[in-house]
């Protein structure tokens, strides 16, 4: 079975820009998480979507916002990019809504803001 | 609020064992989670437990106890490999008080690994 991809996996940016992240999950998969890592901060939570719905959202500001298509696809887009948001982001997915799902991380997007 | 403790840094010998901590205290629990991120990679998963006791998966074991907030990752027979950083995660109760919450995750252990 096929792992969970991410696209792109590297990009850079201008302050001011906005970006789009795209990640598919494992087939078989409805819940997409996705998270911030930085050196300083560890990995944290931006938000998950379950069945093209929003089932849980992280302390982000909203200028993170994020979507999932009906084949479970998901996206994420920043706007507005600032020098903080320079991050490693990584997307995982998990098979159901039942306890202890594993989730299953892609490789990342590493995004520079300039 | 939501947090999760574990050492920054960690130096074992090849061959050695390795006992990871990690303390939590979470509005909510269910489950506890570690993973493997080796430096420029995406975590791994390791290993799952929500029940009180030990679970073991080959050279690596993790324990919990709820009621004290505490886990640990124990690694036996070091390889080099091994060096990495390790992740322990808590997943949340949904906002609907449900099983379906976010994983909250500590800042992580590097370990690292000597001949």
């Amino acid at each position: 079975k096929a792992g969970v991809t991410q696209t792109p996996r590297y990009l850079i940016k201008t302050r001011g820009q906005q970006v789009t992240l795209s990640c598919s999950p494992i087939s078989g998969h409805r819940s997409v998480s996705w998270y911030q890592q930085t050196p300083g901060q560890g990995l944290q939570f931006l938000f998950e979507y379950f069945s093209e719905t929003q089932r849980n959202k992280g302390n982000f500001p909203g200028r993170f916002s994020g979507r999932q298509f009906s084949n479970s696809r998901s996206e994420m887009n920043v706007s507005t990019l600032e020098l903080g948001d320079s991050a490693l982001y990584l997307c995982a997915s998990s098979g159901s809504s039942g306890r202890g799902d594993t989730q299953y991380f892609g490789p990342g997007t590493r995004l520079t803001v300039l | 609020g939501q947090n999760i403790d574990q050492p920054t840094e960690m130096t074992a010998t090849e061959g050695a064992i390795v006992q990871i901590n990690c303390t939590y205290q979470t509005s909510g629990f269910n489950g506890l989670f570690w993973y493997q991120q080796h430096a420029g990679e995406a975590p791994t998963f390791l290993s799952y437990n929500v029940l009180d006791g030990l679970e073991e998966k080959g050279r690596f074991s993790s324990f919990l106890s709820r009621s004290k907030g505490y886990s640990y990752l124990l690694l036996k027979e070091l390889q080099m490999k091994d060096s990495a950083s390790y992740l322990c995660a808590v997943r949340d109760v949904g906002i609907y008080g449900g099983s379906q919450g976010n994983l909250i995750f500590g800042k992580g252990t590097k370990l690292s690994v000597k001949p």
